[in-house]
């Protein structure tokens, strides 16, 4: 166990839908990450929030969005859901000691997202 | 913009075969190079950190180096166990946040 804690681990939908992915950091991390990772595009940053934020933006499409809340968890909120949405999507988080040295991520297990 | 490639794409070895996994990497300001392990189906499990070409870690079976463009992950006699995929991730300086940048990754397959 990681320490960080994704739900639900499987969903299954329709094109279309709107669903909600829900991340806990490991206690004391304060920065939250979450990527996309499909057999074909291997593991994409989308976003990056810290201390309810946002610190950074990656490849993340319009119909998605994020947030950070006080208690730091994290949502990721798909919706117009397509085909190609279809992956694992990776919640991280790191303590984030600003810009001095290397942060270590912590991955959880993922949340395994398949749009019918 | 932060690239890495990592090679070969896939590698067979019979268990106690040695090997080396190769990660180039093109960065603006490297603060870290990363090396996880991902088994199927879970999130990526942190190795290693190097921060300057010269550097090297080790952990059990498995040796990381780091030059200014390149980084190697030696497998010294690997086990049916070290079978996973290996990422290797750039983390930049400067304010770009401090995600990780990965490669598409080397899946080793150890047979017994």
């Amino acid at each position: 166990d990681s320490g960080v804690t994704q739900t639900p681990k499987h969903l299954i939908t329709a094109t279309g839908q709107r669903v909600t992915l829900r991340c806990s950091p490991r206690s004391g991390d304060l920065s939250v990450y979450w990527y996309q990772q499909s057999l074909d595009q291997g593991l994409q940053f989308l976003i990056q929030y810290y201390n309810g934020e946002e610190r950074a933006k990656g490849n993340i499409l319009e119909r998605f969005s994020a947030q950070q809340f006080p208690d730091l968890h994290s949502e990721l909120n798909l919706s117009s859901l397509e085909l190609g949405d279809s992956a694992l999507y990776f919640c991280a988080s790191s303590v984030d000691w600003g810009n001095s040295g290397a942060n270590v991520l912590t991955f959880g297990a993922g949340s395994r997202l398949t749009v019918l | 913009e932060d690239q890495v490639t990592q090679s070969p794409e896939a590698l067979r070895l019979q268990e106690g075969e040695s090997s080396s996994l190769n990660c180039s990497y093109t960065v603006s300001g490297l603060r870290g190079l990363f090396w996880y392990r991902q088994d199927p189906g879970k999130g990526p499990e942190f190795l290693f950190t190097l921060y300057s070409a010269g550097e090297e870690k080790e952990k059990e079976r498995l040796k990381a180096t780091l030059t200014k463009k390149e980084s190697f992950l030696h497998i010294t006699a690997p086990k049916p166990e070290d079978s996973a995929t290996y990422l290797c991730a750039v983390q930049a300086g400067g304010n770009a946040g401090n995600m990780l940048t990965f490669g598409g990754g080397t899946r080793l397959m150890v047979k017994p």
